[in-house]
């Protein structure tokens, strides 16, 4: 069974600092992995994704994610945080070759102080 | 492009009333999925489909039910509503079924009383 775990309920960053979300996965076998935030009382946006190749994944709003198979995780990661990146991020992962069920992460609040 | 709509946004149900969310889509996914949002808990797939005419459970989906009559609707209906259907319900589509991203509607918020 797939499963993702985000271990922290919330993260306090000042502006202009770095940021990390952390985020680990469990999977038979490979996994394919996304992030997505949420907004106030809004759906769920994606923001990037890793399916294959680099480990190194660059999405909207300057996000990227870092993949590490031994470690089996899947950060999130800005190098330098705004007010406005202020949300609910959401881990997610599926198995390749294993059906259409996405598996969420239980979220991690994201609270960036001027 | 509306993307991913839903209605209701809310509703407030009694215990044992029935209801149909709805969700429509317009660009052309074959995949759609209902999630159900708790707090603290992440997204629960109640079902979905990959194409007209297939739905299949998912983790969450009893006390639910769905149909998928054309590409565009996937409507999600509640039978006998329960204080534990208490929830917000999110509709997505994706183009695919494994490596594409999701698109999610603005949710439905729904209180059982």
């Amino acid at each position: 069974a797939q499963s993702v775990a985000q271990p922290e309920d919330q993260v306090n960053v000042a502006e202009g600092n770095p940021l990390t979300v952390k985020c680990t996965y469990s999977v038979s076998g490979n996994p394919y992995l996304f992030w997505y935030v949420q907004y106030p009382n809004r759906g769920l946006q994606f923001l990037l994704k890793y399916i294959t190749g680099d480990n190194l994944v660059k999405g909207s709003y300057g996000f990227e994610a870092e993949f590490n198979k031994s470690q089996t995780s899947f950060h999130l990661k800005k190098p330098s945080a705004l007010v406005s990146d202020s949300a609910l991020y959401f881990c997610a992962v599926r198995e390749a070759n294993a059906g259409n069920m996405l598996t969420f992460g239980g979220g991690t609040r994201l609270m960036v102080k001027p | 492009n509306a993307g991913v709509t839903q209605t209701p946004k809310f509703r407030i149900l009694k215990i044992g009333q029935s209801m149909t969310l709805q969700c429509t889509q317009d660009m052309n996914h074959n995949y759609m999925y209902w999630y159900r949002q708790d707090p603290g808990m992440g997204l629960k797939l109640i079902y979905y489909s990959v194409g007209a005419g297939i739905t299949d459970k998912g983790e969450v989906p009893n006390g639910y039910n769905v149909s998928r009559s054309t590409t565009e609707d996937f409507p999600l209906r509640l039978e006998l509503a329960a204080p534990s259907q208490t929830s917000v319900y999110f509709c997505a589509s994706s183009y695919s079924g494994v490596s594409g991203e999701l698109f999610f509607g603005e949710g439905s918020r729904l209180t059982v009383l």
